[in-house]
């Protein structure tokens, strides 16, 4: 079956600028989960979605960013007037329950970069 | 200092060799996942356990609740292993998706 899908794959943009990031779970899967990668560091967690609703999100570094999952599959990550810091690769990850039982997939990440 | 601390940070093993990779971390937790990462990035989840043993073909992850430690093992290593190993530990009492890394253990089998 499909795993989770990002798109896109890459993204370019230039300081001060909106972006949307795109996060498709696998199929009823209920939690979804939005970590942030940069070069040669482990990644961090930035939000976690139990159906609809945000049950975590205290990694997300400042109101710039913000992220939706309205009806309960399909998630957007937002960043509005990025900055060059925001470049890093966008990892989304989706799990049956939670996650202290279950599994998480991962999608192949959106690479960002902001010049 | 980091709540998850892995070791070491790169590892060069010659094919059929038997490899080793530490986890420690500060924190109670509630459950450790590896993970691992190719080049272009795909994460893939090995194993997630909260005690004792689990074995995955050549793949063993143990962990030890009371010393805060996980290890990794990989048997006859073959140079498609080479990637990023990761482990990651749910914060006990933290919500369930708040999942801490750490920074990976690159490792590269030569044939």
């Amino acid at each position: 079956g499909a795993g989770v899908s990002q798109t896109p794959s890459n993204k370019v943009t230039e300081k001060g600028k909106y972006v949307e990031l795109r996060c498709d779970p696998i199929s009823g899967h209920t939690a979804l989960y939005w970590y942030r990668q940069s070069l040669g560091q482990g990644p961090e967690f930035l939000i976690y979605f139990q159906g609809t609703g945000a049950a975590d999100d205290s990694g997300l570094p400042n109101d710039r960013f913000f992220a939706v999952r309205p009806e309960g599959s399909v998630s957007t990550l937002k960043i509005q007037r990025t900055e060059r810091g925001d470049s890093a690769v966008y990892l989304c990850a989706s799990s049956i329950g939670l996650a202290a039982y279950n599994e998480q997939f991962f999608g192949p990440g959106t690479r960002l970069t902001v010049l | 200092k980091n709540e998850v601390e892995q070791s070491p940070q790169n590892l060069t093993a010659q094919e059929g060799e038997f490899i080793t990779i530490n986890c420690s971390y500060s924190v109670g937790i509630s459950a450790l996942h590896w993970l691992q990462q190719h080049p272009g990035g795909g994460i893939v989840s090995l194993f997630m356990l909260s005690s004792g043993k689990k074995k995955h073909g050549r793949l063993i992850a143990t962990i030890n609740i009371q010393e805060k430690h996980s290890s990794l093992h990989i048997t006859a290593s073959h140079p498609r292993d080479s990637a990023v190993y990761i482990c990651a530990v749910l914060n006990y009492g933290g919500s369930q998706g708040n999942l801490i890394f750490g920074k990976g253990t690159k490792l590269s089998v030569k044939p």
